[in-house]
């Protein structure tokens, strides 16, 4: 079974502040997507990764995946209240059903 | 514009009560998939089909069912809600089930279960 570990599970912190969660795995993925979740919506995406050492940069969100594959961060640079929400990240295992992290809740502070 | 739509939003049932939940898909996906998600984790697979062929996950109680009568629409069915079944239920598409084709999320229905 592929597991996928995120980190933190909660995160606080002021508006400007930066900040790095985790997606970790013992497991090679051939892709890893990442999804943004506001309360009582569907999780949203935001980027795909699926080659090692690839990054990729959405405005002030900055996506990595692990050259081996198997890990990937989201680093996001001067927080807003607007960035507040559930972040998790996803790997795509065969059928491409998604293996879920356990998800991080930003709360962003102004 | 093209999307995945859940119906209802909010839907409350008794114990033991059989209920529907419902979605439609205008992006013409092969694939559609439902995930149960808890207060704050992460989506949990159910099942999926591809085209009219059903994949359950092996962990999936049998209290949980689904149809896709056709390639717009996929139902879960829940024959008798526990009260552990309340949660949100997500329904997602995928083009096709090549790993690492985008999924696209319904907004969900929030269940509740009395």
């Amino acid at each position: 079974t592929q597991l996928l570990e995120q980190s933190p599970q909660f995160l606080s912190i002021q508006e400007g502040e930066n900040l790095t969660v985790y997606c970790n795995s013992s497991s090679v993925f051939s892709s890893l997507q990442w999804y943004r979740q506001e309360p009582g919506e569907g999780p949203v995406l935001l980027v795909t990764v699926v080659t090692g050492g690839e990054v990729k940069k959405l405005k002030r969100l900055t996506f990595q995946f692990g050259d081996a594959r198997k890990d990937s961060s989201l680093h996001i640079t001067a927080a807003q209240p607007g960035d507040t929400g559930l972040y998790l990240c996803a790997g795509a295992t065969p059928g491409n059903k998604l293996v879920f992290g356990a998800g991080t809740i930003l709360r962003v502070k102004s | 514009d093209a999307m995945v739509i859940q119906n209802p939003r909010y839907q409350v049932t008794q114990f033991g009560k059989p209920v529907t939940l419902s979605c439609s898909q205008t992006l013409n996906h092969n694939v559609m998939y439902w995930y149960q998600q808890k207060s704050s984790q992460a989506p949990k697979l159910l099942f999926h089909y591809y085209d009219k062929d059903f994949n359950n996950e092996a962990d999936t109680p049998d209290n949980f069912q689904s149809r896709r009568p056709n390639t717009s629409f996929c139902f879960l069915d829940i024959r008798s809600p526990g009260l552990g079944d309340a949660a949100m239920y997500l329904c997602a598409t995928s083009r096709d089930r090549d790993r690492g084709l985008e999924q696209y999320f319904g907004p969900g229905t929030r269940l509740t279960v009395t």
